[in-house]
């Protein structure tokens, strides 16, 4: 079965980097890893999204596993404005185009 | 630049009835991709739409289906109503494709009694 997971909850301090791992075991080669946060009561935001390499930009940077098979978000400093729900979305495979989302994490930031 | 604008933001209907969404994409954006999102099941992909043609369905049955307009504008259509349809649908449109930066409207948020 495709699959990609994430941990339900993670907490952090504010001014302090926050390592959002997920798992998508199932990515097929050609598709792209992206990462989006939901604010109550909003639709998803973009993050950052890559393909092999790791990637930076003003909001966050992306590190991605050799084999593709696994993904970290990372916040460099994380603020009260970062508590979200982030979402990682991998390929779910077959021809389709099935990108799958994680169920999420929520990510608490304590000042 | 304006967002992406979703209209109903919400609706109330009873088992059995249809509705239809709507979806106005961002100015330029020709893809249009459908979610419905519930807690118990998070994001789903429902289907993405680019230049009036389906590009990629998810795994939802017939009774969920969608449409492109030749100005971008899409509508999903969801017939006979189950109370499991309630949920938030969002759309977001993006220049070319699910594989770029999406940008999502607000969601319709629909409830089925």
């Amino acid at each position: 079965d495709a699959k990609t997971t994430q941990p339900n909850s993670m907490e952090s301090n504010e001014e302090e980097p926050v390592h959002l791992p997920c798992n998508h075991s199932t990515i097929s080669g050609t598709d792209y890893i992206h990462w989006y946060r939901q604010l109550p009561s909003q639709g998803p935001e973009y993050v950052i999204h890559g393909l092999t390499s790791n990637v930076n930009n003003r909001m966050a940077s992306l590190a991605i596993a050799e084999d593709r098979k696994s993904s970290t978000l990372i916040l460099h400093r994380a603020t009260l404005r970062d508590a979200a729900v982030y979402y990682c979305m991998g390929s779910g495979g077959g021809s389709q185009g099935n990108l799958i989302f994680g169920k999420g994490t929520k990510l608490s930031v304590k000042p | 630049k304006a967002g992406v604008t979703q209209t109903p933001r919400y609706l109330i209907k009873t088992r059995g009835q249809q509705v239809t969404l709507s979806c106005s994409p961002i100015s330029g954006h020709r893809s249009v991709s459908w979610y419905q999102q519930t807690p118990g099941q998070g994001l789903q992909f429902l289907f993405e739409y680019f230049s009036e043609t389906q590009r990629n369905k998810g795994n939802f049955p017939g009774r969920f289906s969608g449409r492109q307009f030749s100005n971008s504008r899409s509508e999903m259509n969801v017939s006979t109503l189950e109370l499991g349809d309630s949920a938030l649908y969002l759309c977001a449109s993006s220049l070319g494709g699910r594989m770029n930066e999406q940008f999502f409207g607000p969601g319709t948020r629909l409830t089925v009694l």
